[in-house]
């Protein structure tokens, strides 16, 4: 199975300030027959089920304010909250659906407000 | 609009089987994947399993393999998620979610979650 790690585990931004997470895949993630990262991000909050906020690693879904953006290929992504808001507290995991039919989550990264 | 409205809270003791359902609402029930999600107290997101609802077709997480089973009742736009021989680790919230269309594996409307709780 694609093992996914993410770094930091928790980070604490100043309301306003770029938010930086990362995702790493044990394997390749592209696609190579149509170029795509199968790799998706999700933002949970205390007490609801997980959003979906990016998919092909940079697509946002419909909705999602653009200071939310996705980067990388690979192995290697970033999802980038370029203005934190305070409604943006929440633990963010990546997805890679790769591998049909088995879609791990990375372990999730707590965003704060400093 | 969109709704997935899954079964209450369960409590189990060790090794019994449960039973979980998310009813579909909104949309076409056979036209988008089912997966299921769970997610033990304090802990991340562990992907289960997916279905097909139009053809039956399933895939399981290899931890799961010979103790899950996602079905449907096409009629009533109902999948069901069962779980056997469960033990202590097995408590968590246990989520439906729909399959987003083109993108399969990714999850765009998830249900309000099922605890259940696993105690002897």
């Amino acid at each position: 199975d694609i093992v996914m790690t993410q770094s930091p585990d928790s980070l604490a931004v100043s309301l306003g300030e770029r938010a930086t997470i990362n995702c790493k895949s044990s394997q390749s993630v592209l696609y190579s027959s149509n170029n795509k990262n199968y790799l998706a991000w999700y933002q949970q909050k205390p007490g609801q089920p997980p959003k979906l906020l990016i998919y092909w690693a940079s697509t946002r879904e419909s909705g999602v304010p653009d200071r939310f953006s996705g980067s990388g290929s690979g192995t290697d992504f970033t999802l980038t909250i370029s203005s934190l808001q305070a409604e943006d507290v929440a633990v963010y995991y990546c997805q890679q659906y790769y591998s049909t039919p088995i879609f791990t989550f990375g372990p999730g990264t707590k965003v704060d407000i400093k | 609009q969109v709704q997935l409205v899954q079964s209450g809270a369960e409590v189990k003791k060790p090794g019994a089987s449960v039973k979980v359902s998310c009813k579909a609402s909104g949309y076409t029930f056979t036209s988008y994947d089912i997966n299921w999600v769970r997610q033990a107290t304090g802990q991340g997101l562990e992907w289960m399993g997916w279905m097909n609802p139009n053809s039956g077709n399933t895939g399981y997480a290899q931890k799961f393999q010979g103790r899950v089973t996602i079905t449907r009742n096409t009629s009533i736009s109902t999948a069901y998620m069962e779980l056997s021989s469960l033990r202590s680790e097995d408590t968590a919230v246990y989520y439906c979610a729909r399959g987003r269309r083109a993108v399969a594996g990714t999850s765009d409307y998830w249900g309000q979650g099922t605890l259940v709780t696993v105690s002897s």
